[in-house]
């Protein structure tokens, strides 16, 4: 199971970090994603990074202004969101595709506005 | 990158008739990576079918995928009120792309 905390209300050009803790398993050997999707929209892919964290992949929208991070350790993904836009606005996923079968967080919920 | 077409955009059925969606793909797609997904509103996507044609667990029988190359499909033989969502494919063996979603609704 994925569980992704750390969504919420915040202005343009503020900042937001984003977490993504699995349970029942260990994240270590999996490549982690971040998806997400605006209200009443499709699926958008945002970025990956691979096992140990040496290699990480952006979307042209929130690269340079997007971080993706692991600590294995505590079998977390982040997600660190520096320069939001109106336009960041949208539920964010955490996935991985490592398995046969992909899985999926329950997302949250992040609203860029003043 | 791999572009994604679903059709049709939308889907208008009774109850108990059979639903074909497609999902057609820009360039030949590993079907081991080629997933669909249904989602309803407030919800995270569920797996229905991975690897082209195999039902995720506790995924119903009336749920069925097939295709291969760029072409692949996902039936639902006789729809249950259940089954009225939104559906998207997605393949990942070339970096990850999403299509852009079919919805199925009551006609």
């Amino acid at each position: 199971q994925l569980v992704e905390s750390g969504g919420g209300l915040v202005r343009p050009g503020g900042s937001l970090r984003l977490s993504c803790a699995a349970s029942g398993f260990t994240l270590d050997t999996y490549w982690m994603h971040w998806v997400r999707q605006v209200s009443g929209g499709g699926l958008v892919w945002v970025s990956r990074i691979n096992t140990d964290g040496s290699d990480t992949t952006y979307a042209g929208s929130v690269k340079g202004r997007f971080i993706i991070s692991r600590d294995n350790t505590k079998n977390t993904l982040y997600l660190q969101m520096n320069s939001l836009r109106p336009e960041d606005t949208a539920v964010y996923y955490c996935a991985s595709f490592t398995a046969m079968v992909p899985i999926w967080g329950q997302g949250t919920l992040v609203t860029v506005s003043s | 990158e791999i572009v994604l077409t679903q059709s049709p955009g939308t889907l208008s059925l009774s109850p108990g008739e059979r639903a074909a969606l497609s999902c057609r793909a820009s360039q030949d797609i590993n079907i081991n990576y080629l997933v669909w997904y249904q989602q309803k509103p407030g919800q995270a996507p569920r797996v229905l079918i991975f690897g082209a044609s195999n039902r995720a667990t506790g995924i119903p029988d009336r749920f069925s995928g097939s295709g291969s190359g760029t072409d692949f499909t996902l039936t639902i033989s006789r729809l249950e009120p259940e089954d009225f969502a939104v559906y998207y494919c997605q393949q990942y063996g070339d970096s990850l792309t999403f299509g852009g979603g079919t919805k199925v609704e009551i006609k």
